[in-house]
């Protein structure tokens, strides 16, 4: 069974300022990680994935994570935030194959101030 | 790029009354298909994966008979909420997954239940 956990239901930052929003998993198997964010009242975004390589993948918009096998980590992170980055984001897991079920994390609410 | 289109953007339904929403795929091949309900407590359930030429997989919770699912080909999938109750409101999401294993989300269907 895989599952994700975000630990940080909220997080409130300044414009401008680093962030870092956490993810773990469970998984024993071949996986791949993916984040995802979602503005208020709409749908999910991809943001990036990681299923091999280089453990440090770039995604959009300046959104960068990294995979650690042995924290089972796969934390999500901006060097300088904007106010238009408010929104929650979401960790999810799969297992490999385009049959696959993905698993979400609860999702961590990012609030940029201004 | 992948962009999946879903619609209606949102619905209103009379309880016991059923509503169908649709989600394409554009520039890509959506070998896969996946239903998810957000709640309004931000949750995803996965209600079923769907493989062109395949059988649709239900997860627990979730049937054919109050969810049937249609996927014809590689572009396009329909859901139906069947004698739709107060439980079932919160935000559809189709996500489509091509070669590349991605899963792409539309901006999804919001279901209220009167």
């Amino acid at each position: 069974t895989q599952t994700v956990s975000q630990s940080d239901a909220h997080v409130t930052v300044f414009e401008g300022d680093s962030v870092e929003l956490r993810c773990n998993y469970s998984y024993g198997g071949s996986i791949y990680l993916s984040w995802y964010i979602q503005h208020h009242g709409r749908g999910l975004q991809f943001l990036l994935k990681y299923y091999s390589g280089n453990p440090v993948v770039q995604g959009v918009n300046g959104f960068e994570a990294e995979f650690s096998k042995s924290d089972s980590s796969f934390h999500l992170r901006k060097a300088s935030v904007h106010w238009s980055d408010s929104a929650v984001y979401f960790c999810a897991v799969s297992e490999r194959g385009s049959n696959a079920k993905l698993t979400f994390g609860k999702g961590t609410k990012l609030s940029v101030k201004s | 790029g992948a962009l999946v289109y879903q619609y209606p953007r949102r619905t209103i339904c009379k309880s016991g009354t059923s509503m169908r929403m649709e989600c394409q795929a554009v520039g890509f091949q959506a070998t896969s298909v996946a239903w998810y309900r957000q709640s309004p407590q931000k949750t995803f359930e996965l209600i079923a994966l769907s493989t062109v030429n395949s059988a649709i997989k239900y997860e627990q919770n979730f049937t054919q008979e109050k969810f049937p699912i249609s996927h014809p080909n590689l572009s396009f999938s329909s859901m139906t909420v069947l004698n739709a109750y107060l439980e079932d409101r919160g935000l559809y999401l189709c996500g489509a997954r091509g070669s590349a294993e991605t899963l792409y989300f539309g901006s999804g269907t919001r279901l209220t239940v009167l």
